[in-house]
């Protein structure tokens, strides 16, 4: 079963709103990473915490990570209707030889 | 500097024939991974290469194969297609691989198997 699953599945706000979505895991990990995804398109990068850091900042985005609650948050302020996409979470452990264990994703719309 | 990038963007094939999948990953990364994205079953990691090598390998029937080139380009390949193969192929690069570090995934192929 996958290791990493976002909540909600899906989200629908008004630009200038903050978003928040959740991860849970299972296992221990080494590092979790969030990625976003528009329609019919790759993954992109937006952040990568490591299992000893607690929270990330990358622009309007932050990252939290409680490796006792095995779970992260992506906090996305001060939306804009480019966010639209979803977004996933990734786990990585035993050194990635796993490759990323990614979640469902949750489906972001930001309302104009 | 040009992103991966993945040929060919959408394929139609039949079951049982094969297909040969492209991916030029970023210069200088010498990295290269597959994954599989279905509406069912998600993201799901194929294999990684790295300086020609299969370093790690996902839970694939050997159906799903691939290689990496002296210059770091990819392919992957999937023999006798079945429908459950139909799915967007993505590929992903990073300097080293080995985990730990950001990766960059390029458009996908969209594979639809009729």
């Amino acid at each position: 079963s996958q290791q990493g699953e976002e909540d909600p599945q899906a989200l629908s706000i008004q630009e200038g709103e903050n978003a928040t979505m959740n991860c849970s895991y299972k296992t221990s990990i080494n590092n979790l990473q969030w990625y976003r995804q528009n329609s019919g398109r790759g993954l992109v990068h937006l952040i990568l915490i490591r299992s000893n850091e607690r929270e990330k900042h990358s622009g309007r985005l932050r990252v939290t990570l409680d490796t006792s609650k095995k779970s992260s948050s992506l906090l996305i302020t001060a939306s804009r209707a480019a966010d639209t996409a979803s977004y996933f979470c990734a786990t990585e452990f035993r050194g990635g030889a796993d490759g990323l264990t990614f979640g469902k994703g949750t489906h972001l719309i930001i309302q104009p | 500097k040009a992103g991966v990038t993945q040929t060919p963007r959408y394929l139609i094939k039949t079951r049982g024939q094969q297909v040969t999948l492209s991916c030029s990953p970023i210069s200088g990364h010498r990295s290269v991974s597959w994954y599989q994205q279905t509406p069912g079953q998600g993201l799901q990691f194929l294999f990684e290469y790295f300086s020609e090598t299969q370093r790690n390998k996902g839970n694939f029937p050997g159906r799903f194969s691939g290689r990496q080139f002296s210059n770091s380009r990819s392919e992957m390949n999937v023999s006798t297609l079945e429908l459950g193969d139909s799915a967007l192929y993505l590929c992903a690069s990073s300097l080293l691989g080995g985990g730990g570090q950001p990766q960059h995934f390029g458009d996908g192929t969209r594979l639809s198997i009729l």
